[in-house]
């Protein structure tokens, strides 16, 4: 079965400042997708960052970027210099591409950015 | 580009009724995948539909079942409501392995 865990259940940080997200996942499969994506209070979830499981390059989107270590199953993501925007839910999620795509995901972290 | 759009955004309904939930997919995509989200939780996959066919389900019981029309869009039922069914249902659209989710549609069931 595959499984992703977020151990942080709630994070708070001021403004300005970086933050790291953790998620572990375990799977049996050689070739998938890692995600971050944020939900805030509106409910729409929004993608902010993916990477292939073949690319050893960590991705990076503005201030966001990611530490996938996949000998560890390790995919955590770093936000610098956080803004009150990205006051959100975090979920990390994996796929696997081939055949009926389904999203598994962790339980979220709740991250909260104050002034 | 509308994206991904559900109706309706609230819903409340009494346990042992039934209930409909639309999804209209982001413009070219072929795939809708639905989600339920319990409150404080990472969303749970129902299941998939592509070329108007269910192609994987997750571990939900009978009483969840849905359709996809051949313009893509979907409908998620539910049949004999529990008050377990509460949840956020987000639907979301692909075309290869990247999910755009609509806005969710919030169901509560008294």
């Amino acid at each position: 079965a595959q499984t992703v865990t977020q151990s942080q259940p709630e994070m708070s940080v001021q403004e300005a400042e970086t933050v790291t997200l953790s998620c572990t996942y375990d799977t049996s499969e050689s070739n998938y997708y890692l995600f971050w994506y944020k939900q805030p209070p509106s409910r729409q979830m929004i993608l902010v960052i993916r990477q292939e499981a073949y690319k050893q390059q960590n991705a990076t989107e503005n201030r966001f970027s990611v530490n996938f270590q996949k000998a560890a199953k390790s995919f955590s993501l770093k936000i610098s210099d956080s803004q009150l925007g990205d006051t959100a839910m975090y979920f990390c999620a994996f796929i696997v591409p081939q055949g009926a795509q389904k999203l598994v995901f962790g339980q979220g972290t709740r991250l909260t950015i104050n002034p | 580009d509308a994206g991904v759009t559900q109706s309706p955004t609230h819903l409340i309904k009494t346990r042992g009724q039934q209930v409909t939930l639309r999804c209209s997919p982001k413009s070219g995509h072929d795939t809708v995948s639905w989600y339920q989200q319990a409150l404080g939780q990472g969303p749970q996959f129902i299941f998939q539909y592509y070329e108007e066919e269910e192609r994987q389900r997750g571990n939900f019981p009978d009483r969840f079942s849905g359709h996809q029309f051949p313009n893509y869009s979907s409908e998620l039922n539910v049949n004999a409501l529990l008050l377990g069914d509460s949840a956020l249902y987000l639907c979301a659209s692909s075309q290869k392995d990247e999910q755009y989710f609509g806005p969710g549609t919030r169901l509560t069931v008294t």
